[in-house]
């Protein structure tokens, strides 16, 4: 089982409506990140978070919100999203976010539908 | 522009053949480079890392090389397994805090 968990698991939400994606991990990890995947396609950066602070923004829509609480939490909030935003989400974490930050630990992800 | 090359077909092989997978790179000087593997619909899992001054690194069933003059490494999966079946992703870590994936290798292995 992963030890980065994320919820909801699926997620099928409207143009028009405001939801969350959550992912906690209790590893210690200072570096937390947010990962899209569409179908046969690698995983897109989208953020990354390090010691809670935003380090990297690859050119993401600001309908999609990051937002880390705290060291364990990290949030993607959505906001009238477009159909072609639907795609697997993955959040994943490492050690630190420097060169030598180690491997990504996945969660399982949330499978976003919108429709 | 930066590059990572996966064999992009699948890879069918017989059970307890070695099954070989290849990640071409251009424009990085990673630091190390990992491989992951990702069964559908879920997240990729770590298998292995080896850094650049490392030419072979062996967990169990599985080996991967790194070589960074030909800007290449090979991963491979010996005795292999029909639960070994899976996509393989190659990852490098670049200067910064990006870890950058390839387009996976998708591997069939057949009892």
């Amino acid at each position: 089982d992963t030890e980065v968990t994320q919820t909801p698991k699926h997620l099928v939400m409207g143009m028009t409506n405001k939801k969350s994606l959550k992912c906690e991990q209790h590893m210690g990890h200072r570096a937390m990140y947010w990962y899209k995947q569409k179908a046969k396609k690698p995983p897109e950066l989208m953020f990354v978070y390090s010691y809670e602070k935003l380090s990297i923004n690859e050119s993401v829509p600001s309908r999609f919100s990051p937002e880390c609480p705290n060291s364990s939490l990290l949030n993607l909030h959505l906001h009238a999203l477009q159909p072609e935003d639907s795609a697997l989400y993955l959040c994943a974490s490492s050690p630190t976010a420097g060169p030598t930050g180690g491997e990504l630990f996945f969660g399982e992800g949330s499978r976003l539908t919108v429709l | 522009s930066q590059k990572i090359e996966q064999n992009s077909e699948a890879l069918n092989i017989q059970e307890g053949k070695t099954a070989t997978l290849t990640c071409n790179y251009t424009n990085y000087s990673p630091a190390y480079l990992q491989w992951y593997r990702q069964d559908p619909g879920r997240g990729p899992v770590f298998l292995l890392l080896i850094r650049e001054n490392e030419k072979e690194k062996r967990k169990e069933r599985l080996k991967v090389t790194f070589d960074t003059t030909l800007k290449q490494s090979l991963f491979h999966i010996t005795a292999s397994q029909p639960a070994d079946s899976a996509t393989y992703l190659c990852a490098l870590r670049t200067g910064g805090f990006k870890t950058i994936f390839g387009a996976g290798t998708r591997l069939f292995v057949k009892a």
